[in-house]
């Protein structure tokens, strides 16, 4: 049981590349979310799905965009990376009890 | 929108000593989540409280809400070196666009000195 995988674990951008976040979980969850984490700001909700097929906004999605074609997978896309976007990502699967499991996360840098 | 402010937000102390954390809201939460994270790595969760009043103990960990919902507070007794690490708190929503969505305060880093 693997829980919830992100890949890449690290990754550098160049400004106005582009790139696909990816996160799978195997608890047959149905919400799944994606945050981001900077430096003294705590978890900052971009996007979120409650099962396949169906995503909306959270806090900060402005810059990404969510896909959810499986219960498994919710992949995050950058379009045209930003140094704002520089930032730790974590996606994250909720159980029955409303407890929310985390991914490793994905440190990206964009310079 | 939802806020949780979280004091302090870095702690500094010698091994045996106590502390508390605090999150606090002007919000109603329907159930405040605390976790824990280790650098390079996620959250990973503590404790749950969904009652007004309720206390929670997970050995040297005490977790308590606050009977309005709006705040909670993790007091650790005699802290080791391996409680070093991030503590977030995080309310989920009271209904409504909110349900199942968490509100995270910006967290406490907190290291423990042998």
């Amino acid at each position: 049981n693997a829980g919830v995988t992100q890949t890449p674990k690290f990754r550098i951008l160049k400004i106005g590349q582009s790139m696909t976040l990816q996160c799978a979980q195997d608890m047959n969850h149905n919400y799944m979310y994606w945050y981001r984490q900077d430096p003294g700001m705590g978890l900052k909700l971009i996007y979120y799905s409650v099962g396949a097929g169906i995503t909306d906004k959270g806090e900060v999605p402005n810059g990404y965009n969510v896909s959810r074609s499986t219960t498994e997978d919710f992949p995050l896309r950058l379009e045209l990376a930003a140094p704002s976007q520089t930032s730790v990502y974590f996606c994250a699967s909720q159980g029955a009890a409303n407890e929310q499991y985390f991914g490793p996360g994905t440190r990206l840098t964009v310079t | 929108t939802q806020l949780l402010e979280q004091s302090p937000q870095f702690l500094s102390i010698q091994e045996g000593e106590n502390l508390t954390v605090y999150c606090n809201s002007s919000s109603v939460f329907s159930s405040l989540q605390w976790y824990r994270q280790e650098p390079g790595e996620g959250p990973v969760l503590l404790v749950t409280v969904v009652t007004g009043g309720e206390v929670k103990k997970l050995k040297r960990l005490t977790f308590q809400f606050g009977d309005a919902r709006k705040d909670s507070s993790l007091h650790i007794t005699a802290a080791q070196p391996g409680d070093t690490g991030l503590y977030l708190c995080a309310g989920e929503g009271a209904g409504g666009t909110s349900y199942g969505k968490l509100t995270f305060g910006q967290g406490t880093i907190l290291t423990v000195h042998p």
